[in-house]
């Protein structure tokens, strides 16, 4: 099946500080999002993006899917973005089953 | 959390014993979903509904039944349960595969 692999595993940061989270894909995509997982627990979508660019705030995320990776920018860190970020794929022809990466932990220190 | 809740939040539980697990949502969700989380393995599809009484297995079904016998619940049923199936559990639904929005999550003990 679809492999995904995210990098860094960890990440701790200064607050104000900006981040590049990576997600590599091993196969054609018609879905890919990206999850923040808060220290609590919830689990919050934040992209929809299996190409191209968007926006939200102070975070970004470009998937480029004809080189299979996906790239979620955070800038100006705050305390708040602290948690594992979770890249998630489904290959052509099953949008519905979703394959997660093993998560990036992002620390963000005040 | 768009309208979906879990039930129970925390269960321990004996193996052997059959458990269910009951995700509802009230925005009418077509496509329902549940996951299992676990260190060093992220979160993995256990099964998913898009419909009422259509269902389908993701990547880890075995040891686990589903039902949605109506559009707001999504019933996950382990029939005897094992220590493997400790976890925590969580429920999502959407109205497209395109976004999926998360409950709470469920923590599952299985002594």
């Amino acid at each position: 099946g679809i492999q995904v692999e995210q990098s860094p595993p960890d990440l701790i940061l200064q607050e104000g500080a900006n981040s590049t989270l990576r997600c590599n894909f091993s196969d054609s995509v018609n879905n890919l999002q990206w999850f923040h997982q808060n220290p609590w627990g919830q689990l919050i979508n934040l992209f929809y993006i299996p190409s191209g660019t968007k926006q939200n705030g102070r975070l970004s995320a470009t998937t480029v899917a004809t080189e299979r990776y996906s790239l979620l920018y955070i800038s100006s860190s705050q305390t708040t973005d602290s948690g594992v970020y979770f890249c998630a794929v489904a290959p052509q022809g099953g949008s519905e089953k979703l394959v997660f990466g093993k998560g990036t932990k992002l620390t963000v220190n005040p | 959390d768009a309208g979906i809740t879990q039930s129970p939040r925390h269960k321990v539980t004996e193996t052997g014993t059959p458990v269910t697990l009951r995700c509802h949502q009230t925005e009418n969700h077509r496509y329902m979903y549940w996951y299992r989380q676990d260190p060093g393995h992220g979160l993995r599809l256990i099964h998913y509904s898009y419909g009422v009484k259509d269902t389908d297995k993701g990547e880890v079904s075995d040891g686990y039944s589903v039902s949605r016998s109506k559009t707001e619940d999504f019933l996950l049923t382990l029939e005897s349960a094992t220590s493997s199936q400790t976890s925590v559990y969580f429920c999502a639904g959407g109205t497209r595969p395109e976004t999926q929005y998360f409950g709470p999550g469920t923590r599952l003990l299985v002594l």
